[in-house]
């Protein structure tokens, strides 16, 4: 298995383009998130799904759109970078159990810097 | 509020026990107890979870004091590689409303083995 991967894993942008952040895993894994994390700061979860077209707003949504067509992809959309989202991206994925969270799993990290 | 309250570091000596405390005295009934490490720069990675009887897996233990308000992280012998950041979390279950409840790092401790 490879686990949970993302892609790129650094990029660059100027204010106002658009990118997607890309997150696959190959667990079965029903539920899948995602956070980021700005430097010495903890996680904040941005989006997340318990599914195939079942997705919902985490804490810190705006800016951000998700979709999940497939069990396997969880893509994260920016709409139109700004500095303040600036930050490390990090994709997780997890089954649930009797709606208990069980181990969840990170992919490394899409690093983005917005200029 | 935080939820939970760690020490802001810790040192060990390799080959020994590292044993980590968290303080989680405003727990809920259904709030499972869960652990995760990262190491700098890398994704977080899961390491253990517990409602209230103590757990135990490959990688440590997870003792549970019986009023539930606080827990102990038990690697048994601790190497060089355990040195990370250390985060405890409190968690609602997915469908008692911990969905949108990501998982929510604090400051962690810094466990540091020495060799």
């Amino acid at each position: 298995n490879a686990g949970v991967t993302q892609t790129p894993k650094f990029q660059v942008l100027k204010t106002g383009q658009s990118m997607t952040l890309q997150c696959a895993q190959d667990m079965n894994h029903e539920y899948m998130s995602w956070y980021r994390q700005d430097p010495g700061m903890g996680l904040r979860l941005i989006h997340y799904s318990v599914g195939a077209g079942i997705t919902d707003q985490g804490e810190v949504p705006n800016g951000y759109n998700v979709s999940r067509s497939t069990t396997e992809d969880f893509p994260l959309r920016l709409l139109s970078a700004a500095p303040s989202q600036t930050s490390v991206y990090f994709c997780a994925s997890s089954t649930l159990s009797r709606g208990t969270y069980n181990e969840q799993f990170f992919g490394p990290g899409t690093r983005l810097t917005v200029l | 509020d935080a939820k939970t309250t760690q020490p802001t570091s810790m040192d060990c000596a390799e080959g020994r026990a590292a044993n980590l405390p968290c303080n989680h005295s405003t727990i809920s009934g259904n709030e499972y107890v869960y652990w995760y490490r990262q190491i700098h720069s890398q994704g977080p990675q899961y390491i253990i979870h517990g409602l209230k009887n103590n757990e135990t897996n490959e990688m440590a233990s997870l003792i549970i004091t019986e009023d539930r308000k606080s827990s102990t992280l038990i690697l048994p012998h601790a190497t060089l590689r355990d040195t990370a950041v250390y985060y405890c979390i409190v968690r609602l279950p997915f469908y008692s409303g911990g969905g949108a409840d990501g998982l929510t790092f604090g400051k962690g401790t810094h466990l540091i083995i020495q060799p």
